[in-house]
């Protein structure tokens, strides 16, 4: 099984900062790594597939980059909104597999 | 439009046997794939199978002999099963469709919590 290795577990930011998180998996993945934001009581919702490519309607403060075995996600400008958990997952493997997610919360 | 929607019981007893049905509109599920994903209260997202759309099936293997999935083209509808289900099964569990291409999870039902009561 590929492990994804996400950090950090949590993170606290002031509106318009910019934060970063990164995954890590256990073997190349070739790109094939999702992002998704999940908000309580919600389904996660896909924000970024292969690496940087960003869903229709996911705004353009959302980014994603990486190669190989390292993947990371970044916000630009935190909006309220944006207050969530995130995931990482890769799908080029069974079993599919998460990161163990990050909780952005206000600083 | 695309929607996938899970049914099934709020409680479940101690070693008794799990059955949710996720209906699907807007999309084949000849042509899509159907996974099932849990997730228990606080914690990360854990995927536990899916259902191809040529009717085969893949299982994590964590979940070694206890969990079934199947499907009825004619209804839109997957069914996970799972059985002798333990506390550490309480989680919301949800269905999410996938292409057959390698692609990720596009589309999410909205979940149903399940709590194992002892």
């Amino acid at each position: 099984d590929i492990q994804m290795t996400q950090s950090p577990p949590s993170l606290s930011a002031s509106l318009g900062d910019k934060v970063t998180i990164t995954c890590q998996a256990s073997q190349n993945i070739n790109k094939y790594i999702a992002w998704y934001q999940q908000k309580p009581g919600k389904a996660p919702r896909l924000l970024i597939r292969y690496t940087s490519t960003l869903e229709s309607g996911t705004p353009s403060r959302f980014s994603g980059s990486g190669s190989g075995r390292d993947y990371s996600f970044s916000i630009s400008n935190v909006e309220s909104e944006d207050i969530a958990s995130y995931y990482c997952l890769q799908y080029v493997n069974l079993p599919r597999t998460f990161g163990g997610g990050t909780k952005l919360e206000l600083k | 439009q695309v929607q996938l929607k899970e049914t099934g019981p709020d409680l479940v007893q101690l070693t008794q046997t799990l059955s949710i049905t996720c209906t699907v509109s807007g999309f084949s599920l000849t042509t899509y794939n159907v996974h099932w994903v849990r997730q228990p209260p606080g914690k990360g997202l854990e995927w536990m199978g899916a259902m191809w759309n040529g009717g085969g099936t893949d299982y994590n293997s964590a979940f070694k002999s206890r969990l079934s999935i199947s499907r009825d083209t004619s209804k839109s509808q997957v069914f996970l099963k799972m059985n002798s289900l333990q506390t550490d099964d309480t989680a919301k569990y949800f269905c999410a469709r996938h292409s057959a291409a390698i692609s990720p999870f596009d589309y999410w039902g909205q979940g149903v919590m399940v709590t194992v009561s002892s």
